[in-house]
């Protein structure tokens, strides 16, 4: 079965520093993966997506993450933080062939301090 | 292009009755999915609705149920309602080409109170 787990329920940085949101993933097949945020009372919203091809992902607002195989990790970067990006990170998977249901981790609240 | 729109956007019931939400898509798009939201579960997957059947469900009771219309507008019902069935309920809809996959774009939610 698949499974998602993220690391650390909240992280802080600082206005300016390096953002690092960790996400590993267990799954018998390649899965798709994907980064949503969240923002208080509000939906998600897709910031990235790896499927195939480049492993390097680059999302929206300056968000990246990598899929690495070998590690079974998809971690979420963002070189510089900003007030803005305070909000609630989730990674999620699902596995191709699958529609519509995404697996999420149990997300990480993100916190931007000035 | 309007986005996936949800009503009503806050619920409270009391122990036992039941609840209707509902969810428009996306114009075009043609699956709509329903997730449960809670501080100690995060978010889990409901089930998935295409073209009016359901396509696939997640490991939650019979309690809860849903359908969807030949417009893909969707509806997702909880009879008996007990206290842990508090929570935020988010739909997503997508357009989902054959054998493709599609970004889902998510409602702002329900939020369910039961007293």
């Amino acid at each position: 079965a698949q499974s998602v787990t993220q690391l650390g329920s909240h992280v802080s940085v600082s206005e300016g520093a390096l953002v690092l949101l960790r996400c590993n993933y267990s799954s018998s097949v390649p899965p798709y993966l994907f980064w949503y945020v969240q923002y208080p009372n509000q939906g998600l919203q897709l910031l990235l997506k790896y499927t195939t091809g480049a492993t390097l992902v680059k999302g929206i607002n300056g968000f990246e993450a990598e899929f690495k195989k070998s590690e079974t990790s998809f971690h979420l970067t963002k070189p510089s933080a900003h007030m803005s990006d305070a909000a609630e990170y989730f990674c999620a998977v699902t596995e191709r062939g699958s529609q519509g249901n995404l697996i999420f981790g149990k997300g990480t609240k993100l916190s931007v301090k000035p | 292009k309007a986005g996936v729109t949800q009503t009503p956007r806050y619920l409270i019931k009391t122990r036992g009755q039941q609840v209707t939400l509902s969810c428009s898509p996306i114009s075009g798009h043609r699956s709509v999915s329903w997730y449960q939201q809670t501080p100690g579960q995060g978010l889990q997957f409901l089930f998935e609705y295409f073209s009016e059947t359901q396509r696939n469900k997640g490991n939650f009771p019979g309690r809860f149920s849903g359908r969807q219309f030949s417009n893909s507008r969707s509806e997702m019902n909880v009879s008996t309602l007990e206290l842990g069935d508090s929570a935020l309920y988010l739909c997503a809809s997508s357009f989902q080409l054959a054998g493709g996959l599609d970004e889902q774009f998510f409602g702002p939610g329900t939020r369910l109170t039961v007293l």
